[in-house]
């Protein structure tokens, strides 16, 4: 059992690159959900996928900002045209009946 | 709406007893959750709690739940260096999508 996985660990984009960040929930796992940790601050929800759905993308920012879950393959967040404050670390968890898992998380830097 | 304050820093001595406060506002929660983050790491449950108890104890770890007060508190038992993290409450209210809300963070500091 790998746990959540969450590809790449480090991620260095240019301003006005795009960045897309991975996530392989835990086996047998089939809600994801993603959370923005930016510097000195909590973890922010942001959007509750299942396979092929996306179920509450209420805490995802209204522009440039994407995820998908299909039904083969990792989640995928994607982030166009990123912005310096985009700068953070993005976790990622599947969740089972007791508790959340969380992946290891990919720090985003645009410089 | 939901929101979970809990106080940013906490600095004890290697060996006393560590106790990290939370509170939340949704009524509604049913589990209640302490997750660990060491540097440069993700979230670990440590423990959780249903909002019909009080009282949880696993091992060093004491968590309690005043629902009254909407108040939840870890304690940990003869804290070590190894224990430096930051400690994040979670609540998860009964309705809606079954998304955690968490605090901000409180950052433990072990000292010998």
């Amino acid at each position: 059992n790998a746990g959540v996985m969450q590809n790449p660990r480090h991620l260095v984009r240019r301003r006005g690159q795009e960045a897309r960040l991975r996530c392989s929930p835990m086996k047998g796992h089939s809600h994801v959900y993603w959370y923005r940790q930016l510097p000195e601050e909590g973890l922010k929800f942001m959007v509750y996928l299942q396979k092929e759905n996306i179920i509450d993308e209420s805490g995802m920012p209204k522009e440039r900002f994407s995820a998908e879950f299909p039904k083969e393959g990792p989640s995928i967040l994607r982030i166009q045209q990123v912005v310096r404050g985009d700068s953070a670390a993005y976790f990622c968890a599947s969740s089972r009946a007791d508790g959340y898992t969380f992946g290891s998380g990919t720090r985003l830097t645009v410089v | 709406g939901e929101d979970v304050e809990q106080s940013l820093f906490l600095s004890v001595r290697e060996g006393d007893s560590s106790v990290i406060n939370c509170t939340y506002t949704d009524s509604s929660s049913t589990y209640l959750y302490w997750y660990k983050q060491e540097p440069g790491a993700g979230l670990q449950l440590l423990t959780y709690i249903f909002s019909n108890m009080d009282m949880k104890q696993d091992q060093r770890l004491t968590v309690l739940l005043n629902k009254k007060d909407k108040h939840l508190s870890l304690r940990i038992a003869d804290t070590q260096t190894g224990d430096s993290a930051i400690y994040f409450c979670a609540e998860q209210a009964s309705g809606g999508s079954y998304i955690p809300t968490f605090g901000r963070g409180t950052s433990l500091i072990v000292h010998p």
